[in-house]
Parts: C-alpha cells; structure tokens; sequence
C-alpha cells in the first residue's frame, strides 16, 4: 500500500512545454507538501494545502501552478518549462502543519531538454 | 531566521563501525527536530522526530538521537553501521510558518567493507 504516491517517476520533455506531476496520499492526512530537490540535493518548500487551502507559496515563479481538488490530492502543473527547472520534485503529507511528521512520495525526476 | 546546518557532506565509515552524524539547528522556540534518510532513487524515510520530553529520542533501524539545547544540536547516531545504511541523511527543522520543513544541506553516507 503506498502511502504518498507521484506519478510520473520520471518526466523528459523539451524547454518550453506544459507538463504535471501528479500526487496523491491514502493515509487520510489534510496537509499536503511539495518539495523541490536539486542538483545538489538540497530540498527546498514551494507550496503546501491544507484542507484544499494554500497556506504556504514560497516565492515560485508563476509558472508553477498547485492545484488540490481535494485533501488527498495536490497536483503540479509547470507552464513553460526552462532549463532550471530540472530536478527532483518530492510531494509530501502530513496531519496538520504543527507537530506531525511529513510523510514523502519517491520523487518526479523532471529532465528538460 | 530559522536554518539547519549539516557540516559534513560526505562520510565514510566501515560496516559495524559506530556513526554520528552532526546537525545544527537555528530556532527561537523550542523545536521540531527530524532526521530523514533517502536510498537513491527514493523518497525521504523517517528515522525519528524530537518534540519534547526525553532528549534521546529512539528511531527506526536501530538510529538514536539526542537533543541539546545549549549546544542547538540533534545529531544522529548508530551503534554499529550496516552496508544497508549507505544513503543520504536530512536534518529537518519545523518551521513555525505552515509547518514547512527546513532542511539541512544532508549528508552523504558511505560504509565500506
């Protein structure tokens, strides 16, 4: 049974096209994350939901677009992608945003061409 | 501002060797303390969380860690390392703004026969 679960694994497309990463978490948890990975491997924020509300935009550029249709779902949309934008995005959950672990997907690696 | 300082980026120990991986943290309040570990090709695992109380917190796959506030440390130790625990290991820090988390630079871990 898993958990957070992120589909693709891995994305490949060219500078300047559409794409999402899509996520979604069966452990009833309200509190939805994503998380940016680099090349570096250093994990930054870019947004969090809870309860279908965002609560946290980390100053990313427009062109990142989270979308929750529901607690169980966040979904990743990037318009125009650019060479920076490659990397490994990690979405994550939790219950609430106080003191409860982040529970983490296997990561979308996002390769631009 | 609230930050996770991990100094080592790499460390190499040998199987059945004891380990200790430092991590520094920057918060006025008490914190939230995490320890993660990511395999290659892996999402984050949780090892162990500190919130308050006992300051050597117990974790999974045989990881301790111990909370000191005069020193604003919570480094992660093991008794003796296994080949298995050859991966990257994150301190994370509650933030008190949405719950994000606020990771360290991680630390590469690398047992040797």
């Amino acid at each position: 049974d898993t958990a957070v679960s992120q589909t693709p694994k891995y994305l490949v497309t060219q500078m300047g096209n559409d794409k999402s990463i899509k996520c979604e978490q069966n452990l009833g948890h309200d509190t939805m994350y994503w998380y940016k990975q680099d090349s570096k491997k250093f994990l930054k924020i870019m947004f969090s939901y809870n309860n279908k509300e965002l609560i946290i935009n980390e100053t990313v550029p427009n062109r990142f677009s989270p979308k929750s249709p529901d607690k169980a779902h966040l979904n990743l949309h990037i318009n125009s992608l650019e060479l920076g934008d490659s990397a490994v995005y990690f979405c994550a959950s939790s219950l609430g945003y106080s003191n409860q672990p982040q529970h983490f997907g296997d990561g979308t690696r996002l390769s631009i061409l | 501002a609230q930050s996770v300082t991990q100094p080592d980026i790499h460390i190499t120990v040998s199987e059945g060797a004891s380990l200790e991986l430092r991590c520094n943290y920057s918060y006025g309040a008490t914190p939230y303390l995490f320890w993660y570990v990511q395999s290659p090709g892996q999402g984050l695992q949780l090892l162990l969380k500190y919130f308050s109380g006992d300051t050597l917190v117990q974790g999974i796959k045989g990881f301790e860690a111990e909370f000191k506030r005069s020193q604003s440390s919570f480094n992660l130790r093991k008794p003796s390392v296994h080949w298995s625990d050859a991966a990257e290991y994150f301190c994370a820090v509650r933030s008190n703004q949405g719950g994000k988390l606020i990771f360290g630079q991680g630390t590469e871990l690398s047992v040797k026969p």
